[in-house]
């Protein structure tokens, strides 16, 4: 099973400021990692697959990066309605698909 | 936009089966895609469990899959989670899924519910 680790667990980021969340895998999932976004209390919402393809609907600040075991999720210019969870999964090496712990991204 | 909605019972007895459907809005399940289902708790993070085609071939979580069944329901436009011999560590919000990619299984998860919370509780 892959494991997927997320740091920091924390992120404290002020708005209009730039983001940078990781995700490494334990070993390489090529570029099959996608990274999604948890506000309280909603479901998941996709933001990038294939490391750095935006999901339709997903503004431009949101960017992926990375390949084989290391990957970044850039948010630009950080919004509101920006903070929240993020996880990482990968579905390159499965069953089972596996996800990060999450960073949790406050306001500062 | 694709909608799906989580339904069953809340609090589940131990060593009893939980069972919960998943209703699918602007896509039918037949339409050729698989779909999943997701468990969240504050322990164990996200994990998947399962997931299901339309013409009913499953995978498996293999740390859960002796104890799980999927199944889905055309008509109703649903689809369905069995988890036996449930324990207190099954405690969890379960989201069910639409799944996309570029397929042989490389499938990330593009819509989601919004989750039910399923006590296991005496």
């Amino acid at each position: 099973e892959i494991v997927m680790t997320q740091s920091p667990a924390t992120l404290s980021v002020s708005p209009g400021e730039r983001a940078t969340l990781s995700c490494r895998a334990s070993q390489s999932v090529s570029s099959n990692l996608a990274w999604y976004q948890q506000r309280p209390g909603q479901a998941p919402r996709l933001l990038i697959y294939g490391a750095s393809t935006r999901a339709t609907g997903i503004p431009a600040r949101f960017s992926g990066s990375g390949s084989g075991i290391q990957f970044t999720l850039t948010i630009s210019s950080l919004q509101s309605e920006d903070f929240a969870v993020y996880f990482c999964q990968q579905y390159d090496n499965w069953p089972p698909y596996t996800f990060g712990q999450g960073t949790k991204l406050e306001i500062k | 936009q694709v909608q799906l909605q989580e339904s069953g019972p809340a609090l589940v007895k131990p060593s009893e089966t939980l069972s919960l459907a998943c209703a699918v809005s602007n896509q039918y399940i037949s339409s050729g895609y698989y779909w999943g289902w997701i468990r969240q708790s504050p322990g164990k993070g996200l994990e998947w469990i399962g997931s299901i085609y339309s013409s009913g071939s499953t995978y498996f979580n293999p740390s859960l899959k002796s104890r799980v069944t999927l199944s889905v329901e055309l008509a109703k436009n649903q689809f369905s989670l069995k988890l036996s011999s449930v324990t207190a560590a099954d405690t969890a919000v379960y989201h069910c899924a639409k799944m996309s990619g570029g397929g042989s299984g490389s499938y990330y998860f593009d819509y989601w519910g919004q989750g039910t919370l399923v006590t296991v509780s005496s």
